[in-house]
């Protein structure tokens, strides 16, 4: 069975600046897609940004990106120029290769992240 | 258009009682999928609906069931409920039988005393 782990379960930063949240997996598989998904306090999971782990290269979104290390399953998200709004709790999650895995996502414990005006 | 939206947004039961919970998927998609997520955690998968049949299925007891309707609305049936089965409940829709991407609701906050 596939795991995600999340290994800080709180992180702060000081608005404008740039913090990365961590993410490691255990799959025997080659084929999966990896997502981070934001959870504000209206609970709707949001996603932010994801990355399919035939590319090699990483996902960018705006402000946010990734740094993808496939052969030591790694997942960390970077953001950037960190704003108020970015607060929030985020989970990394995954996802087995599409044709077999339907909607299913396992996701890690979550990191809350507080942004400090 | 309407996203993903859940009813009703909190509830509260007795242990033993049964609950359900309904969902409207976004418009255009034709799968749902249900989640669990207790306080601190991360979501669990329940189940995933496509074609009014449940296609997946996470280590859930059959105490959680589903349905799924014509109009691909569904609903999360649980029976005798535990007090662990306090958490909040995400319903998720996709298109293209699952392969698109997940859409969440706001979720269902069950408490159950």
């Amino acid at each position: 069975a596939q795991t995600v782990t999340q290994s800080q379960p709180e992180m702060s930063v000081q608005e404008a600046e740039t913090v990365t949240l961590s993410c490691t997996y255990d799959t025997s598989e080659s084929d999966y897609y990896l997502f981070w998904y934001k959870q504000p306090p209206s609970r709707q999971m949001i996603l932010v940004i994801r990355q399919e782990a035939y590319k090699q290269q990483n996902a960018t979104e705006n402000r946010f990106s990734v740094n993808f290390q496939k052969a030591a399953k790694s997942f960390s998200l970077k953001i950037s120029d960190s704003q108020l709004g970015d607060a929030a709790m985020y989970f990394c999650a995954y996802r087995r290769e599409v044709e077999t895995s339907g909607s299913r996502l396992t996701f890690g414990e979550g990191t809350q992240l507080t942004v400090n005006p | 258009d309407a996203g993903v939206t859940q009813s009703p947004t909190h509830l509260i039961k007795t242990r033993g009682q049964q609950v359900t919970l309904r969902c409207s998927p976004k418009s255009g998609h034709d799968t749902v999928s249900w989640y669990q997520q207790a306080l601190g955690q991360g979501p669990q998968f329940i189940f995933q609906y496509y074609e009014e049949e449940e296609r997946q299925r996470g280590n859930f007891p059959d105490r959680f069931s589903g349905h799924q309707f014509p109009n691909y609305s569904s609903e999360l049936n649980v029976n005798a409920l535990l007090l662990g089965d306090s958490a909040l409940y995400l319903c998720a829709s996709s298109g293209r039988q699952g392969r698109s991407e997940l859409f969440f609701g706001e979720g269902s906050r069950l408490t159950v005393l």
